[in-house]
């Protein structure tokens, strides 16, 4: 069965410092997301993507987010300057038609010291 | 706005029982309604879906009836087990908006004892 995959797993990084987070989604998929869920809170949307631009964003994703598909698998998202705040487990997902289910990834787990 | 309302957790039961963990909802549009589960340490899996009034999604045992009367998605299983402990999130998508996006409720604690 098709799944989203994302790596690393666990990313630890300094404060200030660029960190890439990677996702695979499902190939047919055309639809791409980011979530994330700070430690006991709840899922939050990022940003959604759609025909190589960005569909909607929310507040938390500001200057310092970008999204990236360099080729035709790969969906990343990059964080330029991490703050501790950003600490959290961060999911991709993709769904085939807008508004229509979503697939998530295993996520990855982002540590900001 | 959206909005998707969840019981509190932990909920704490004994293997066999009977589970409710009760979802409510708030939309603007006309919204598909799911259930994802989160078990240790993985990723946000689907559970069940459902997409439109009185539509009843179920997988594993689990149940959810799409409410519209009282816009809630309640999801049930007759008998739990001790590998159904995990964190379980009601969540919607507005279908009448251009955009998409899951609106998740906060998650539910379940825990079952042998």
């Amino acid at each position: 069965e098709p799944e989203v995959t994302q790596t690393p797993s666990h990313q630890v990084t300094q404060m200030g410092q660029e960190v890439i987070l990677r996702c695979v989604p499902i190939s047919n998929h055309l639809y791409f997301y980011w979530y994330r869920q700070i430690l006991g809170q709840k899922v939050e949307f990022l940003v959604s993507f759609y025909n190589n631009e960005i569909s909607e964003k929310s507040e938390i994703f500001d200057d310092q987010f970008s999204v990236e598909r360099p080729d035709g698998s790969n969906f990343t998202l990059k964080i330029r300057s991490t703050k501790l705040e950003d600490s959290a487990m961060y999911f991709c997902a993709s769904s085939e038609l807008r508004a229509d289910t979503q697939y998530f990834g295993p996520g990855t787990r982002l540590t900001v010291l | 706005g959206d909005s998707v309302t969840q019981m509190e957790g932990p909920v704490t039961l004994s293997e066999e029982a009977f589970l409710t963990i009760n979802c409510t909802y708030t939309a603007t549009g006309y919204p598909s309604l799911f259930w994802y589960v989160q078990y240790p340490g993985e990723g946000l899996q689907l559970l069940l879906k459902a997409t439109k009034a009185d539509d009843k999604g179920s997988n594993k045992g689990f149940e959810a009836t799409y409410r519209k009367e009282t816009t809630s998605f309640h999801l049930e299983k007759g008998s739990v087990q001790v590998s159904d402990s995990a964190v379980y999130f009601c969540a919607l998508i507005d279908r009448g908006s251009t955009l998409g996006r899951l609106y998740f409720g906060r998650g539910t604690q379940l825990t079952v004892w042998p």
